[in-house]
């Protein structure tokens, strides 16, 4: 089945360790989203990719960065990681710009020790 | 900015009974309302959408009315059932590239 893909599901990193997570789609879709979901609270966007193009929310944190290698693949890299930094790290994907639904990943449970 | 705000949680029902969940929104222009449903350990399921004043988007047995007199999109269920428990996010989406902006979200338990 066509699908959104996140790795791992469960990730625990130390203070101030770099951390990469990973999101795959079959969808061929332009568009990747990330979003930071804390505990009990609403998903939030970090940034987007259109394509190759980058679009980073304002208030998203320096230490957020993404990489979009190609159609199929996104990651998001976290430089240096702090206790609130904690979240459950959602991936997303649309067909295109506009009023299309996006298709979620099951999500990569970030934990910060 | 815009921003979405939906009836707190926990909502607890017994198995056949109606569901209503409130959600209301702020927006500068004409936003495109959704409903999206979470179950335990999975992502996000989009449930609903509107995309117009007055559009009823339904599935699965839910229905949600666009009415932009009263800024609203609240999520209904005549008869609701145990494989309904969730959480369930409003949300809106406006501007060009699709951003969705979401409510804090209303877990729901059914009880047989």
């Amino acid at each position: 089945d066509a699908m959104v893909i996140q790795n791992p599901r469960y990730q625990v990193t130390q203070f101030g360790k770099p951390v990469t997570l990973s999101c795959s789609q079959t969808l061929n879709h332009n568009v990747m989203y990330w979003y930071q979901q804390k505990s009990s609270q609403a998903p939030k966007l970090l940034f987007h990719y259109y394509d190759k193009d980058f679009n980073n929310e304002a208030d998203t944190p320096d230490n957020f960065q993404s990489r979009r290698p190609n159609t199929s693949f996104c990651f998001l890299d976290i430089r240096s990681p702090g206790l609130g930094d904690a979240a459950m790290y959602l991936c997303a994907t649309s067909r295109d710009a506009g009023a299309y639904e996006q298709y979620f990943g099951p999500g990569t449970r970030l934990t910060v020790t | 900015g815009d921003s979405v705000t939906q009836m707190e949680g926990p909502v607890t029902l017994s198995e056949e009974a109606f569901l209503t969940i409130n959600c209301t929104y702020t927006a500068t222009g004409y936003p495109s309302l959704f409903w999206y449903v979470q179950y335990p350990g999975e992502g996000l399921q989009l449930l609903l959408k509107a995309t117009k004043a007055d559009d009823k988007g339904s599935n699965k047995g839910f229905e949600a009315t666009y009415r932009k007199e009263t800024t609203s999109f609240h999520l209904e269920k005549g008869s609701v059932q145990v494989s309904d428990s969730a959480v369930y996010f409003c949300a809106l989406s406006e501007g060009g590239y699709n951003k969705l902006i979401f409510g804090a979200g209303t877990r729901l338990a059914v009880h047989p």
